[in-house]
């Protein structure tokens, strides 16, 4: 079955310091999330990109969170400075088209900011 | 106002009992229903689709009213591998997801 990954899995650094996730949808998915979810809540999208084109970022803080998908395939999102509230789980997601199909997740990658 | 509200709980319940969940969404013009399962520390998951005239799934049933703008989720004969969050999810045009915060269950032997 085919499955959304992503990397790495855990990640601990200090504030100040940059960090960087990676995904790669399921094969053919045209379109792409990164959300972020804090313990106890549901998630909450950070960008949706259709291909390499960017949707909708409208919750991403762009004065340190970026992210691209430059040829329409995998993901990175970066955070530069970290900062203690950005620790969370960073869930990427990916569905087959537009519309309103379902969206398959990725494991996660969950950051602890110290 | 969110965009749509459940009830965290906690819900504990003894094994083989029914239990619901409801959840309501603030937009009318959402389009599409979910509940997605999600378990400690993994990703969320769909459980099922919502449909107008109501789903069932083995032991799951899923209701949608549109005039009141609330879903539920019915689970019948608990079984304890069922303790888990249950995400109420809303769509609209594009894609757009909107996650409710999250029901958790935790089925007692």
């Amino acid at each position: 079955e085919a499955e959304v990954a992503q990397s790495p899995r855990y990640k601990i650094t200090e504030k100040s310091q940059a960090v960087a996730f990676w995904c790669d949808p399921i094969s053919g998915h045209a379109t792409l999330y990164w959300y972020r979810q804090i313990l106890g809540q549901g998630p909450e999208l950070l960008v949706q990109f259709q291909d390499e084109s960017v949707v909708d970022d409208s919750q991403l803080p762009k004065d340190r969170f970026s992210a691209e998908r430059l040829k329409g395939v995998d993901s990175t999102l970066k955070i530069q400075p970290a900062e203690l509230g950005d620790s969370a789980m960073y869930l990427c997601a990916s569905s087959l088209l537009g519309g309103v199909n379902e969206q398959f997740f990725g494991p996660g990658t969950r950051l602890t900011v110290l | 106002r969110k965009e749509v509200e459940q009830d965290p709980g906690p819900f504990n319940v003894p094994e083989g009992a029914t239990v619901a969940f409801n959840c309501t969404y603030s937009n009318s013009a959402s389009q599409s229903f979910f509940w997605y399962r999600q378990d400690c520390r993994k990703e969320p998951k769909l459980l099922m689709s919502v449909y107008s005239s109501g789903n069932e799934d083995g032991r799951f049933t899923a209701q949608l009213n549109r005039a009141s703008q609330y879903i539920s989720l019915l689970i019948r004969d608990s079984k304890l591998s069922d303790s888990a969050t249950y995400l109420c999810v809303v769509a609209r045009t594009g894609n757009q997801f909107y996650f409710g915060t999250g029901t958790s269950l935790t089925v007692i032997p």
